[in-house]
């Protein structure tokens, strides 16, 4: 199994809800990504988790809020967004060799984000 | 500044016809250099990797190039079928400790008519 599995595929969310959004994969890889893409620009780096230890927080919002509760799963809780956060969220994972993570990201289909 | 750049920003072929996708880089320490085709509102999915030492790698149609000393690849398309129409991305890896840091280019945007 290569897959990367990520729910819902589409949210729409007023700027007072709180929602969740959900990755997992079963390849055993033990780094787990987040990503923010907005249209016809590049993913954006949000998050690393490594052996389900927050690694990487490039800077983002508290209002997002990540989870990883074990290997193979990982979340993004939501919450007070604005409508500039509406984007393609992307879930990606890896197998990190020799204590770094390096190697092919597995990136999920995504969920499309909108926020009202 | 750790940089990918790609050329042409978009381009249009008719189906059947080869095309060739540009990326320079000026990223270090350099670690390897992916092509990810991404279809729209879909993740990003490999095509071909590559470290230093090599310089072609093949993926069916797809024959990915790179010169680490001139630090440019370029992603070629042989035959192309109207299911290549999607954007492609070069992203190069920094050798990065606790975090492997990929670099994304801003993508090719290829369009294949019938």
């Amino acid at each position: 199994d290569t897959e990367v599995t990520q729910t819902p595929k589409h949210l729409v969310m007023g700027m007072t809800n709180k929602k969740s959004l959900k990755c997992e994969q079963h390849m055993g890889h033990r780094a787990m990504y987040w990503y923010k893409q907005k249209a016809k620009k590049p993913p954006e780096l949000m998050f690393v988790y490594s052996y389900e230890k927050l690694s990487i927080n490039e800077s983002v919002p508290s209002r997002f809020s990540p989870e990883c509760p074990n290997s193979s799963l990982l979340n993004l809780h939501l919450h007070a967004l604005q409508p500039e956060d509406s984007a393609l969220y992307l879930c990606a994972s890896s197998q990190p060799t020799s204590g770094s993570i390096t190697d092919t990201q597995y990136f999920g289909p995504g969920t499309r984000l909108t926020v009202l | 500044k750790n940089q990918v750049e790609q050329s042409p920003q978009s381009l249009i072929i008719l189906e059947g016809k080869n095309c060739t996708l540009q990326c320079n880089y000026t990223v270090s320490p350099f670690s390897n250099l992916r092509w990810y085709k991404q279809d729209t509102g879909r993740g990003p999915v490999s095509l071909t990797i590559m470290t230093f030492s090599e310089n072609t790698k093949s993926n069916g149609r797809y024959t990915a190039t790179l010169d680490a000393d001139t630090k440019q690849s370029s992603l070629h398309i042989t035959a192309s079928q109207l299911s290549d129409s999607a954007s492609y991305i070069c992203v190069v890896s920094r050798i990065y400790n606790q975090g492997g840091k990929l670099i994304f280019g801003q993508g090719t945007e290829l369009s294949v008519k019938p």
